[in-house]
């Protein structure tokens, strides 16, 4: 079956610039993650969807990024007044209720 | 709080031999899981191994195995006739079984370690 999608795959923005990062994930999965990959480091966690219940957004470096999960399925990830710092890679992931991960492509962000 | 330490950033390995990758954890709950994922160079986080902290077995998938040792709190993953395509950033995971509050089911990661395949 599909896996977890991402796009676009690559966006480079202005300092200051608005983005949005969408996530499909597994048809199915309840839960849905995202989390950030700077250069040559770990992945760092974001925010958190698990069904209807309220996200945890613990993970939110700061309140220019938000995230919203319609319908139970897809998310959007959006970074305001972008900084260079934000550059990096963000990853979706989705799994079945306390299960495994299973992460998309990630999108490549590179703020000029 | 959760911590994973990788402390190989590069390994070299010869093709078709063996390859232990070191990864230890520290956390004081009693439940959690142990992932271990494999990042090629496109980027993609690919699903390798899970051990569960209560399982007694060490976990195998194909040549990918778990070396799990829970005293030292270390889960080193094993890849035995190390393919060419083994060639990546292999990170190690581990996350919260039991719910205790929010922010619970996230993964925390170590900083991976990068794996090249010599032919």
């Amino acid at each position: 079956g599909a896996g977890v999608s991402q796009s676009p795959s690559n966006k480079v923005t202005e300092k200051g610039k608005d983005v949005e990062l969408r996530c499909d994930p597994i048809s199915g999965h309840t839960a849905l993650y995202w989390y950030r990959q700077s250069l040559g480091q770990g992945l760092e966690f974001l925010i958190y969807f698990q069904g209807n219940s309220a996200p945890d957004k613990s993970g939110l470096p700061s309140d220019r990024f938000s995230a919203e999960r319609t319908g139970g399925s897809v998310s959007t990830l959006t970074i305001q007044r972008t900084q260079q710092e934000d550059s990096a890679v963000y990853l979706c992931a989705s799994s079945p209720y306390q299960e495994t991960q299973y992460f998309g492509p990630g999108t490549r962000l590179l703020v000029l | 709080a959760q911590k994973i330490t990788q402390t190989q950033p590069g390994m070299f390995v010869q093709e078709k031999e063996a390859v232990t990758l070191d990864c230890t954890y520290d956390t004081s709950d009693q439940s959690y899981g142990l992932f271990w994922y494999k990042q090629p160079s496109s980027g993609e986080m690919i699903f390798l191994i899970y051990q569960g902290s209560y399982d007694e077995q060490n976990a195998t998938e194909g040549r990918y195995s778990l070396n799990f040792q829970k005293a030292r709190k270390s889960a080193n993953l094993v890849i035995s006739a190390s393919q060419l395509g083994d060639s990546a950033m292999y990170f190690c995971a581990m996350r919260e079984l039991s719910y205790s509050g929010a922010g619970s089911y996230q993964l925390t990661f170590g900083k991976g370690t990068k794996l090249s395949v010599i032919p």
